[in-house]
């Protein structure tokens, strides 16, 4: 079934450690997004790349870096954990710039 | 800045009521409008969204309004259901920055 996937579900993390999320998808979407959502504070976007090999800055970037190889992938790395990023991480993409966006399952991230 | 601003927080409504949810944002030159629903644990999903050159739009028993002058959208749910409890997030897509911005959510509540 085509869509998005996230890996890993859940994942508790010491602080300063660095962690890659991993995102997929097969519908050759050309733009990928990565959100966070907080309680009360909705979705916030923190990198986008509207093709592969190109990225931007998002709302709330500070503290993640991400990459886009090729098409499929869109990984997002905390390069050293704190407990501010503790959130649960949305994976989106769309087929275009400015076309809806499709979600993957999220990953829930504690810092501790 | 870029912002959308979404109304209210929280909605508890009769079955069978209908429930509104309003929207409005900063950028003139957006001109597109997602809605997304989104379960308890579960990812945000597409239920409804409208591009700018229309002023409504109707799916069921889900229709979006829009009114470009005074930079607002709203949600409209008829008939409600028990199904239909969870949080809904409105987005407006910025132009000017090439990114989708959500509201902070509303959270839903139908009464059987």
């Amino acid at each position: 079934i085509a869509g998005i996937t996230q890996a890993p579900t859940s994942q508790i993390l010491a602080a300063g450690r660095r962690m890659t999320l991993r995102c997929t998808q097969d519908m050759r979407h050309n733009a990928m997004y990565w959100y966070r959502q907080d309680l009360g504070l909705g979705l916030r976007l923190i990198h986008y790349s509207n093709t592969a090999g190109t990225t931007g800055k998002g709302e709330v970037p500070d503290g993640y870096s991400v990459s886009r190889a090729n098409t499929d992938d869109f990984p997002l790395t905390l390069a050293s954990a704190v407990p501010s990023q503790t959130s649960v991480y949305f994976c989106a993409s769309s087929r275009d710039v400015g076309q809806p966006q499709h979600f993957g399952d999220g990953t829930r991230l504690s810092i501790l | 800045g870029e912002n959308v601003e979404q109304h209210p927080s929280t909605l508890s409504v009769q079955e069978g009521d209908s429930a509104v949810i309003k929207c409005t944002y900063s950028d003139s030159a957006s001109n597109y409008f997602p809605w997304y629903k989104q379960e308890l644990g579960k990812r945000p999903q597409l239920i409804i969204d409208i591009r700018s050159n229309v002023g409504e739009k109707k799916d069921q028993r889900i229709a979006v309004t829009l009114n470009k002058t005074a930079k607002h959208f709203s949600l409209h749910i008829t008939e409600t259901q028990p199904e239909d409890s969870a949080v809904y997030f409105c987005a407006a897509f910025m132009d000017s920055s090439y990114k989708l911005i959500f509201g902070s959510g509303t959270r839903l509540l139908v009464r059987p």
